[in-house]
């Protein structure tokens, strides 16, 4: 089946250990986006990444990292500079065309411990 | 930069009854697209609608319309006949056509649908 996928659901780290959260997509889509989300929220922008190996901050960058070597995948990193890392992560990847629409991952929840 | 403003944070609806959320948004292009997506307790985003801002006529899904007001920059969603399972979080969002748009999200409406 055609989707995104975000792995794992829960995810617990000890403080000050960097994290990486995996979204991986099939649906040959170019634009992908991380997105956090805190209990009750909206959405915050994380990264975003239009093309293979480039990506652009979004809101709220800092103490985090991305990559984007594959059309695929696009991993985001939750560095021990993140100061408040603990929330709820949504992986979307975007198509365009004559459908343009942004399809989501059913998110990871990290708690930080 | 292109914003979306969802300014009521909360509304509630009776069952059966009709809601409207309200969504504006800023931008100086006129080519974009527009959607409304659901985000239940299970946290899955869901696309509710889609509007292509070309296109004059409002779109429809069964019990959810909009109603796009293109020069008052104006996006609302009715849900029609509210059902127990339309209780949930609401998202207005935008998009421009050109490839190096990204995609813009509000902060969302929390919908109680009352028994």
């Amino acid at each position: 089946d055609g989707g995104i996928t975000q792995s794992p659901k829960y995810l617990f780290r000890k403080e000050g250990q960097n994290v990486t959260l995996s979204c991986e997509q099939n649906l040959n889509h170019d634009a992908m986006y991380w997105y956090r989300q805190d209990p009750g929220q909206g959405l915050r922008l994380i990264y975003y990444s239009q093309i293979v190996n480039d990506f652009q901050k979004g809101d709220i960058a800092e103490g985090y990292s991305v990559s984007r070597e594959k059309k695929e995948s696009f991993p985001l990193t939750v560095t021990s500079a993140q100061k408040n890392p603990t929330a709820f992560y949504l992986c979307a990847s975007e198509g365009r065309g004559l459908y343009t629409e942004a399809f989501f991952g059913q998110g990871t929840r990290l708690t930080v411990v | 930069a292109q914003t979306v403003t969802q300014s009521q944070p909360e509304m509630s609806v009776q069952e059966a009854e009709t809601v409207t959320l309200s969504c504006t948004y800023d931008t100086s292009e006129s080519d974009y697209y527009l959607f409304w997506y659901k985000q239940p307790p299970s946290r899955q985003m869901i696309l509710v609608i889609r509007q292509e801002a070309y296109k004059q006529q409002n779109a429809t899904e069964n019990r959810f319309s909009v109603n796009f007001q293109k020069a008052a920059k104006s996006f609302s969603l009715k849900i029609s006949d509210s059902q127990l399972g339309d209780a949930a979080m609401y998202f207005c969002a935008f998009i421009l056509t050109g490839a190096n748009s990204k995609l813009t999200f509000g902060k969302g409406i929390t919908l109680s649908v009352r028994p």
